[in-house]
């Protein structure tokens, strides 16, 4: 069965600095496709990035890059020069299939990231 | 502006009542989705629907019902067979590799 594991319950980063967060998963099925978002206190889901099992680069959307190690079953989330903004829960998802035969859309438990002004 | 509109924002549910949430995608996906979210917690999924008149259980189903009857809508019903609905319920729609969200109901029970 799909899993997705993220450790860190909460994180802190200095303003300015990179933070790397942490996202493992567990799935059989060879195509799939990982996700990751932010939620703000206010509730909504804001998507970030993604990258497809087939992907051979890692992804990357402005101050975000996802370090896709495959053997390793981790899909991490850098956030590069962390701003006071990006305080929030982030979570990682994975979908196994990809395009339209995919199924169920999983998420991890979440980490709490506060940036230090 | 393409997007998922979730209604109501907030809801208020007596002991005992059924109630629907909306969920409307004008994005042109395929797959959608309901998800719940207690306070603190990760989300954890209740149905979904990757075709119109078709659809599975999640992880956590009991005491919810959905449809599927327009490509655009994936209403969820919360009955009273669900003993503890208050929560934050999120509605999702995917295609290829976009993965978006509604902003979301809260439901509380009075």
């Amino acid at each position: 069965a799909q899993k997705i594991t993220q450790t860190q319950p909460g994180m802190f980063v200095q303003e300015k600095e990179a933070v790397t967060l942490d996202c493992t998963y567990d799935t059989s099925d060879p195509s799939y496709g990982l996700f990751w978002y932010k939620q703000p206190s206010s509730g909504e889901m804001i998507f970030l990035i993604y990258q497809g099992s087939y992907d051979q680069q890692n992804a990357t959307e402005g101050r975000y890059s996802l370090n896709f190690q495959k053997a390793r079953k981790s899909a991490n989330l850098v956030i590069s020069a962390s701003q006071l903004g990006d305080s929030a829960m982030y979570f990682c998802a994975m979908r196994e299939g990809l395009w339209n035969q995919g199924g169920k859309l999983i998420f991890g438990q979440g980490t709490e990231l506060s940036v230090k002004p | 502006d393409g997007g998922i509109t979730q209604s109501p924002k907030y809801l208020f549910r007596k002991e005992g009542q059924n109630v629907t949430l909306s969920c409307e995608q004008n994005l042109n996906h395929d797959a959608m989705y309901w998800y719940r979210q207690d306070p603190g917690q990760g989300l954890r999924l209740i149905y979904y629907s990757q075709i119109v008149n078709d659809f599975q259980k999640g992880d956590i189903a009991e005491g919810y019902s959905v449809s599927r009857e327009k490509k655009e809508s994936f209403p969820l019903t919360v009955t009273s067979a669900q003993k503890n609905p208050t929560a934050f319920y999120l509605c999702a729609s995917i295609q290829l590799t976009e993965a978006f969200f509604g902003q979301g109901t809260r439901l509380t029970v009075v």
